[in-house]
């Protein structure tokens, strides 16, 4: 079983949508959760991070946690062709505020914004 | 906000030969980084944990001997490839956990490998 399982897409929605990203992990001690974007030949970048249940909003992105269903997903509301990109799902086992574990990636998320 | 700087951005080079990248912590000490490979349309996979004055960790299943890492300073990781051959083109990025950013992952802007 893969550790951090994604959707590859790619993922089609309408300018001024709502984009829903959806990513599950296997293991349970998973504490903290990340949600990067990917330009095609690019490095990622950070776009939200949660670690607590429930939601966690930062402008036009919500990042949501369930650690009992062990899911985590990212909402993008008022979609925009800029943000048509690869969207990474990352878990690592460390506490926020600490450790130094590299990440575990998902393979990503292809969203395609139409105009 | 921390910054973490790769090079070089590209670089081709001949089966057989080695060839080193660095990854450098511009505004912050790192006294760990991240060195990840992706292959296209694939995911980031992490290689080795580089840990300051002290050997790499390496992940299983990556060769130690054919990915160099030295971490010598605070602020500098190099990664060699050596010996390259076609199968090592790759996109590697290099990663860095910033003290003043709880477990936030900091990425250079990677390093694309060609080997003719």
């Amino acid at each position: 079983q893969k550790e951090v399982e994604q959707n590859s897409g790619p993922l089609s929605v309408p300018e001024g949508a709502i984009a829903s990203l959806n990513c599950t992990y296997s293991d349970r001690v998973s504490q903290s959760f990340f949600w990067y974007r990917q330009y095609s030949g690019k490095s990622p970048e950070l776009i939200m991070s949660i670690y607590s249940n429930g939601d966690k909003e930062d402008g036009r992105f919500t990042a949501q946690l369930n650690k009992a269903s062990q899911y985590v997903s990212l909402l993008i509301r008022d979609s925009q062709p800029s943000d048509s990109a690869t969207y990474l799902c990352a878990v690592n086992k460390r506490e926020s505020g600490g450790g130094a574990d590299g990440l575990t990636f998902g393979k990503g998320t292809h969203l395609i914004i139409q105009p | 906000g921390a910054v973490v700087s790769q090079h070089p951005s590209r670089v081709i080079c001949k089966s057989g030969t080695s060839v080193k990248i660095e990854c450098r912590s511009l505004d912050f000490q790192a006294t760990t980084m991240f060195w990840y490979r992706q292959f296209p349309k694939q995911s980031l996979m992490l290689m080795a944990t580089s840990n300051e004055g002290s050997k790499a960790t390496y992940e299983q299943g990556v060769e130690k001997d054919k990915f160099l890492i030295n971490h010598a300073s605070l602020t500098l990781s190099t990664l060699t490839v050596t010996s390259a051959h076609p199968e090592d083109s790759s996109f590697y990025i290099c990663s860095a956990y910033s003290r003043s950013g709880a477990n936030v992952l900091t990425f250079g802007a990677g390093s694309r490998l060609t080997v003719l």
